[in-house]
């Protein structure tokens, strides 16, 4: 079975500082996708990285970037330079990749405010 | 705007009744999923179709059921509503030229049983 814990509940900044939102996952499957989603307070759920299980890579797109490690099985999420608008709730979620169920399994989600 | 497109937005009805929410896939997508969102539970996967076949099944429960149509619309139907089954309703839909590995989500249906 298919786990992700995102143990921080909530996370208050202030604007400007750096954060980085913990994701820690278990699964059984040796091919996986990993995911991050914000939901900000509007409520839609919106896509913001896919990464493969063979591709360890950290990657950065803009103010945000993604640490993977699979030795530890997770998947970190830091937000550079903080802005107002980052407050939301961030979901970390995991898939199977090697069938075509393609079912996301979420962590509880971690909620970012982000205080001016 | 992710370009699936859920209806209704808000829906209130009453305990013991009937409901349909309804979903329409980003043009080109096959896979369709439905998920959960409430307060005690979380975000959970309910079911997916992939182009009208039932692909996987989450944590569905009897009282309800789902189906994708040949134009790939789906719908979820959710039947003797109780209190406990009012939450947000996401619909996703996911492209198979990405391998299905992204979905995007539409803006939900918010489900109020009084």
């Amino acid at each position: 079975a298919q786990k992700v814990t995102q143990a921080q509940t909530e996370i208050s900044v202030v604007e400007k500082e750096d954060v980085t939102l913990d994701c820690v996952y278990e699964t059984r499957d040796t091919t996986y996708y990993l995911f991050w989603y914000k939901q900000p307070p509007s409520g839609e759920l919106v896509f913001l990285i896919r990464r493969n299980s063979f591709d360890e890579q950290n990657e950065i797109s803009g103010r945000y970037s993604w640490n993977f490690q699979k030795s530890t099985s997770s998947f970190n999420f830091t937000i550079t330079a903080s802005q107002v608008v980052d407050s939301a709730v961030y979901f970390c979620a995991l898939s199977e990749a090697g069938t075509g169920r393609r079912a996301l399994t979420f962590g509880s989600g971690t909620r970012l405010q982000v205080q001016p | 705007d992710s370009g699936v497109t859920q209806t209704p937005k808000h829906l209130i009805t009453a305990t013991g009744q009937r409901v349909t929410l309804r979903c329409s896939p980003r043009s080109g997508d096959l896979s369709v999923y439905w998920y959960q969102q409430s307060l005690d539970q979380g975000l959970q996967f309910l079911i997916q179709y992939y182009n009208g076949e039932e692909r996987a099944k989450g944590n569905i429960l009897e009282r309800f059921s789902a189906q994708q149509f040949p134009d790939l619309h789906s719908e979820l139907n959710l039947s003797s509503l109780e209190l406990g089954d009012s939450a947000l309703y996401f619909c996703a839909s996911s492209a198979p030229t990405a391998g299905d590995t992204e979905a995007f989500f539409g803006q939900g249906t918010r489900l109020t049983v009084v």
